[in-house]
């Protein structure tokens, strides 16, 4: 069965530092690329980027780029996603979802969502 | 960035109606749309691909349509597990844009 399963919620100060992850399993992780999609209340849904853990390309989102990095470690099949200094802008829901270039391959399957809130 | 223009933003229906839900893209996107539900609480879940390709698990009533500017989805008989909200997301350029949403409620 394939399973996206995320890190559980964070609240932090405006300021600090934070990664949060997605671990895969139940397919051959190095074969799907894990993409992270941003959720405000009021704003829906926003794409943040992908990447492919096999060679760790990445491809952001220009509303993204410079705000957060994404990495992975193929050896415990997790995706990350962090930043070095939050702003309360940055309080959402943020979910991973895997991804493959082929017909179908686009966000089959979901984590449950990592809720982050930042504080001023 | 490709805008995804989804209408209505909420609606309101019974048991065993036909709705429909469209999103326009700005420009054309082929086929390259997918549909998804969400209910509170829980992750989106996909429902179309490739605009018109029916997730597997996913009922028969659920149907999509449309390719290049225009695309629907169209549930044929509401159910009461249906009431949530639906996107539609492009991925024919990145970066990648989702509708606005449309909740669907109970009238």
């Amino acid at each position: 069965e394939v399973q996206l399963v995320q890190s559980g919620a964070e609240v932090k100060k405006s300021g600090e530092s934070l990664k949060i992850s997605c671990k895969g399993s139940g397919y051959v992780f190095s074969t799907y690329w894990i993409g992270w999609v941003r959720q405000v209340p009021g704003r829906g849904l926003e794409w943040v980027g992908v990447i492919y853990p096999g060679d760790s390309d990445t491809r952001y989102s220009p509303s993204f780029q410079g705000q957060v990095t994404m990495s992975v470690d193929k050896s415990t099949n997790t995706a990350y996603l962090q930043w070095g200094s939050l702003k309360a802008s940055d309080t959402a829901i943020y979910y991973c979802a895997r991804h493959q270039f082929i017909t179908g391959g686009q966000f089959d399957y979901w984590g449950q969502g990592t809720q982050v809130t930042v504080s001023s | 960035d490709i805008q995804m223009t989804q209408s209505p933003s909420a609606m309101f229906a019974s048991l065993g109606d036909r709705i429909t839900i469209t999103c326009r893209a700005s420009q054309a996107i082929s086929n390259s749309l997918a549909w998804f539900q969400q209910k509170p609480g829980n992750a989106p879940q996909r429902l179309i691909y490739a605009a018109s390709f029916l997730q597997s698990g996913v009922p028969s009533r659920f149907s999509g349509s449309g390719s290049g500017t225009e695309f629907t989805l169209t549930i044929s008989s509401l159910q009461p597990e249906d009431f949530a909200t639906y996107f539609c997301l492009q991925y024919r350029n990145e970066p990648w844009t989702f509708g606005q949403g449309t909740k669907v409620e109970v009238k």
